[in-house]
């Protein structure tokens, strides 16, 4: 049990391009989770999956971010044609409970 | 929905004193709360979590947090601080039901200083 893995951790981008970052959970748990933290705030929770279903999506979560989790095991975040405002970290936490989130450390994202 | 509310954005402590967080809830059903901390360009790390029974809770690295139904609050105390103690803290909440997402408060800064 490695812990949550994302990747990459930094990840420098021009507007308008599209990026994806990518999470490993820790391998027995079903539930998946993205949050997006911007400067001095705390997170904010974009999207939720259980396995293979995204069971949740924030409003924040606008047309240009999709996520997928493909087979339940690994999650993938894309942005499309980003923007300044899209400047954050972008977290994945995974859980076997309702509870008890675990972390990754984050990807952080720069938008020039 | 809920909210959460950190009522100050930083508290400046010198080594080996006490400190207390403190963080206020509003929901309008039963919640489980969470204090967790985040070191410089780092990920969150669960110090501890209030889901039911005794309302004092202790967590990792000497931290303890009080719940409180009648005030709404979950405040963090610390006894003695260390430098190393110095990062940011997060308190969160989410529902008892059978999922749930978190909602976090806007963090508190602790500046521990020799």
């Amino acid at each position: 049990d490695t812990g949550v893995s994302q990747d990459p951790r930094h990840k420098i981008t021009k507007r308008g391009q599209n990026v994806t970052f990518r999470c490993d959970p820790i391998s027995e748990h079903n539930r998946l989770y993205w949050y997006r933290q911007t400067l001095g705030q705390g997170p904010e929770f974009l999207t939720y999956f259980q396995n293979e279903a995204q069971l949740e999506k924030s409003r924040l979560l606008s047309d240009r971010f999709s996520a997928e989790r493909p087979k339940g095991s690994f999650s993938t975040l894309e942005i499309q044609r980003t923007e300044q405002g899209d400047s954050a970290m972008y977290l994945c936490a995974s859980s076997v409970q309702e509870y008890g989130y675990t972390f990754g450390s984050g990807t952080r994202l720069t938008v020039v | 929905a809920q909210s959460v509310t950190q009522l100050d954005s930083q508290v400046p402590v010198f080594e080996e004193a006490p400190v207390e967080l403190r963080c206020n809830y509003s929901s309008s059903v039963s919640v489980y709360l969470f204090w967790y901390v985040q070191y410089p360009n780092q990920g969150l790390q669960l110090l501890l979590k209030y889901l039911s029974g005794s309302t004092l809770v202790k967590g990792i690295n000497g931290f303890e947090a009080e719940f409180n139904k009648s005030q709404t609050s979950f405040h963090l105390r610390k006894p003695s601080v260390h430098i190393s103690d110095t990062a940011e803290y997060f308190c969160a909440v989410s529902e008892t039901r059978g999922y749930s997402t978190l909602t976090f408060g806007k963090g508190t800064m602790l500046l521990v200083s020799p």
